[in-house]
């Protein structure tokens, strides 16, 4: 199947700081791509939907000036936790594909003290 | 608004004893994907199966097994003589069809964690 890679696979920042988490697709090229978050013990939960060239669509209760979404090219889409907070640590996961298949990336474990 | 539920949070197991995992969801869609993901404690999610909201028939891989019923919208995953490379947490999941390339975003279910002691 295809390959999605996400960089960096575990941060650990200051409450107040930014981070910025890169999903990339290694051999296919994404115009979609998605980005989620799990927190422990809990279900995936859908942020929003990255779009090439475009703004990134945001699910409802997810602040998008907290949570910058960049799609720049059709392989890379940046998720920036703005003034990241403790309750802001969870698992993020980012997703694409070729087409009807999702392929999901590692993820990255944030966590901010 | 699509839901996926999956009433067994744990279950837990003696190697080789089969494990049937439940799913059920809602959908105003008439076309939609189903899906059954894997995910080990490095947290990677890993596809196991997809199933198109066309197709009732019943799949085996393996040790795997689905049943899906439309009529009862259930899509239920059996792992046969399970192993301890089988505890993870499963996940059920969904997404439409239609909606292009955006419509590719899943809907899980809550998940099921799976303990399989030898």
């Amino acid at each position: 199947g295809a390959v999605v890679s996400q960089h960096p696979s575990r941060v650990i920042c200051k409450s107040g700081t930014s981070v910025k988490i890169e999903c990339r697709s290694l051999d296919f090229q994404a115009t979609t791509m998605f980005w989620y978050r799990q927190f422990p013990k809990q279900s995936l939960m859908l942020m929003a939907t990255s779009n090439e060239g475009s703004k990134a669509t945001y699910e409802q209760g997810v602040e998008k000036d907290k949570f910058l979404i960049n799609h720049a090219s059709l392989t890379l889409s940046t998720l920036t936790v703005t003034s990241a907070h403790p309750e802001d640590s969870s698992f993020y996961i980012c997703s694409g594909g070729p087409g009807r298949e999702q392929y999901f990336g590692p993820g990255t474990r944030l966590t901010v003290t | 608004a699509q839901k996926v539920t999956q009433a067994q949070t744990e279950i837990s197991v003696v190697e080789k004893e089969d494990v049937t995992l439940d799913c059920v969801y809602e959908t105003r869609d008439t076309t939609y994907y189903l899906f059954w993901y894997k995910q080990p404690p490095s947290g990677e999610l890993v596809f196991l199966i997809r199933r198109n909201s066309f197709d009732e028939q019943n799949e085996i891989s393996g040790r795997y097994s689905w049943n899906f019923q439309k009529s009862t919208s259930s899509f239920n995953f059996t792992i046969t003589a399970s192993q301890v490379v089988d505890s993870a947490v499963y996940f059920c999941a969904l997404s439409e069809i239609s909606g292009g390339a955006a419509g590719n975003k899943l809907t899980f279910g809550g998940g099921t964690r799976v303990l399989v002691k030898p």
